[in-house]
């Protein structure tokens, strides 16, 4: 399995308060990805990262931000967290040469109430 | 843009029957065709994959051919088993510099023994 962890596991956070979750690599992939997981929707990829302070917003990158200031890690934070942002999320790392797959960690719960 | 539309579950068969998950695409180029399966409370998992047309990709029992000719990457399996539950996910990537994955919504599968 790809060496990737994320926390926390679970979290429950009120409206309006800033959230941060953390991906944490040990592959030394350049490429890091954050989706979102809902009912009826699959996945949908919310920002990426290509490489050390290299990001790009992804199809639902409203009301996220990320940043990635050390190849291993790739946060994701939520300034003012809403209940639409009930949800679970994946980070996943992948991309190289001619390998286009991604390896997933075990993902966050996160409850907005 | 590129899509990835897959038949909608739930999905319930027996203990030894034969399995298919119907997976269409539309995409720019010649993309890369994958299935992720996600058993409960756990992150996706790489299945298989196929790059090129008439490929075949196979892992623990499961198939899927890779056809250009009717956009098509369908999932089979000949004798499912209980622990073959799970959500399927089909998924391509079309290439380009960022490797992005479009996924499908998923496909709950439940096998009863």
């Amino acid at each position: 399995d790809a060496g990737i962890t994320q926390s926390p596991r679970h979290k429950v956070t009120e409206t309006g308060t800033p959230v941060t979750l953390r991906c944490h690599q040990t592959e030394n992939h350049r490429y890091m990805y954050w989706y979102r997981q809902d009912p009826g929707h699959g996945l949908r990829l919310i920002h990426y990262s290509y490489g050390v302070k290299d990001t790009d917003k992804g199809e639902v990158s409203d009301g996220y931000s990320v940043s990635r200031s050390k190849t291993e890690d790739f946060l994701l934070t939520l300034e003012s967290a809403t209940s639409s942002q009930t949800s679970v999320y994946f980070c996943a790392i992948g991309g190289s040469g001619n390998q286009h797959e991604q390896y997933f960690g075990p993902g966050t719960r996160l409850t907005v109430t | 843009g590129n899509s990835v539309t897959q038949m909608e579950g739930p999905v319930t068969l027996s203990e030894e029957a034969f399995l298919t998950i119907n997976c269409t695409y539309t995409a720019t180029g010649y993309p890369s065709l994958f299935w992720y399966v996600q058993y409960p409370g756990e992150g996706l998992q790489l299945l298989l994959k196929a790059t090129k047309a008439d490929d075949k990709g196979s892992n623990k029992g499961f198939e899927a051919t890779y056809r250009k000719e009717t956009t098509s990457f369908h999932l089979e399996k000949g004798s499912v088993q209980v622990s073959d539950s799970a959500v399927y996910f089909c998924a391509l990537s079309s290439g380009g510099s960022n490797y992005k994955l479009t996924f499908g919504k998923g496909t709950l599968l439940t096998v009863n023994p």
